[in-house]
């Protein structure tokens, strides 16, 4: 089957520790995404990558960082230095971020708690 | 700068009742709109989307959008609830440029009584 998996579904973080969630699609996307998701707050991103080897923050990047070695795979490390990372979190894909009408496909997400 | 606005928060449908929920967006060209709906705990799933063409989108599960310029609106409808149809909806609109990047509105919690 085609599609996005992330994992782990939970995960639980001690404050002061990194900690890197998993994002693989094997769509053959060029671009991925992550987003961080609020109660009432909608979703907000935090990274994106539109080819591998490259990628660009988005609106919330303070306090997380990303790598793009493979085309299938985006980790996404959320660092000491996010003040409050207790959040979901969800990554997406699309077909190449080279215009607006790029769709996006999530993945189920990880739910990140900070103990 | 682009938003999108998706005014109600929170509605609550008798099941077999019509639905709309509403989306405005804030856009100074044409836009490129999406509808998705989230199951608690889960990740978004694509209803449908709107690039050009006939303003009137269907979608999945018996979804339809419509995309009004005038109104800058491009309101959810659905003609029949079913229970199964209790989730969060969010609008979206593709950004400026070419990132491929989405702007999402905060979302309405659909409720439906049986």
């Amino acid at each position: 089957d085609g599609g996005i998996t992330q994992s782990p579904k939970y995960l639980f973080r001690k404050e002061g520790q990194n900690v890197t969630l998993s994002c693989e699609q094997n769509l053959n996307h060029d671009a991925m995404y992550w987003y961080r998701q609020d109660p009432g707050q909608g979703l907000r991103l935090i990274y994106y990558s539109q080819i591998v080897n490259d990628f660009q923050k988005g609106d919330i990047a303070e306090g997380y960082s990303v790598s793009r070695e493979k085309k299938e795979s985006f980790p996404l490390t959320v660092t000491s230095a996010q003040k409050n990372p207790t959040a979901f979190y969800l990554c997406a894909s699309g077909r190449g971020g080279t215009s607006r009408t790029d769709t996006q496909y999530f993945g189920p997400g990880t739910r990140l708690t900070v103990l | 700068a682009q938003s999108v606005t998706q005014p109600d928060i929170h509605i609550t449908v008798s099941e077999g009742a019509s639905l709309e929920l509403r989306c405005n967006y804030s856009y100074g060209a044409t836009p490129y709109l999406f509808w998705y709906v989230q199951s608690p705990g889960q990740g978004l799933q694509l209803l449908l989307k709107y690039f050009s063409g006939d303003t009137l989108v269907q979608g999945i599960k018996g979804f339809e959008a419509e995309f009004k310029r005038s109104q800058s609106s491009f309101n959810l409808r659905k003609p029949s609830v079913h229970w199964s149809d209790a989730a969060e909806y969010f609008c979206a609109v593709g950004v400026k440029g070419n990132t491929g990047k989405l702007i999402f509105g905060q979302g309405t919690t659909l409720q439906v009584k049986p």
